[in-house]
């Protein structure tokens, strides 16, 4: 069935790096645009990050950009968010998402894997 | 950047009553706006998009409405498995998608 797996989450420490994949499966990965969405403790949904199906085009919100970067291997059906430079407000259970194929928005859901930063 | 509002932001209800939440963009989104449910230790799930199309699988008890600035997401008559938190999002201008702050609908 289709379905998304995240994996890479854990504890690192402020100003390490940290590199989190999406497992994708049941579906043409490399046909669909991905997202990054990060929900911290308690917290609300906040869009990270989006790389199109191709990979060509990436964008970043503005609370990450320079600090977090997206990228694909469609041979491997993989997606990946590269983190560096962590500070604690990046602690979050961190999803990755499908962008529907007719509609943006997010069909699909990885069941989120978990990033605290603290020292 | 297109800012989300939700409200309430908490909404007790009976099971079986009828529940109605509102979100709010800061300008408008025409039909571009999407519903989701999250529910404790789970990831969300997309329930509504283009403002009043279901998702796959979604039942007809939820129904979306609205355009421009102001949507509702009506569940009409609430089942347990419905408490839960639900979040707007526009993905008419992007980027970002910007999401609503949630509206917790909890067992009255």
């Amino acid at each position: 069935q289709v379905q998304l797996m995240e994996s890479g989450g854990g504890v690192v420490q402020p100003g390490r790096s940290l590199r989190l994949s999406c497992a994708a499966s049941g579906f043409t990965f490399s046909t669909y645009a991905m997202h990054w969405v990060r929900q911290a403790p308690g917290k609300g949904l906040e869009w990270v990050a989006i790389i199109s199906s191709d990979g060509s085009n990436k964008y970043f919100a503005d609370s990450v950009k320079g600090r977090l970067t997206i990228s694909r291997d469609n041979s491997k059906n993989t997606l990946y968010l590269q983190m560096s430079s962590l500070i604690p407000e990046d602690t979050a259970v961190y999803y990755c998402a499908r962008e529907g194929a007719w509609v943006s928005a997010f069909d699909i859901w990885g069941q989120g894997t978990m990033v605290t930063v603290s020292s | 950047e297109i800012m989300m509002t939700q409200s309430p932001a908490t909404l007790s209800v009976s099971p079986g009553e009828r529940a109605t939440l509102s979100c709010r963009a800061s300008q408008s989104v025409s039909s571009n706006l999407a519903w989701y449910q999250q529910k404790p230790g789970q990831a969300p799930r997309l329930l509504i998009y283009a403002a009043s199309t279901r998702a796959t699988g979604i039942p007809p008890r939820f129904s979306g409405t609205g355009s421009g600035t102001e949507f509702t997401l009506t569940i009409s008559s609430l089942q347990s498995e419905d408490f839960a938190v639900y979040y707007c999002q526009q993905y008419n201008n992007w980027p970002p998608w910007t999401f609503g702050q949630g509206t917790k609908v909890e067992i009255k």
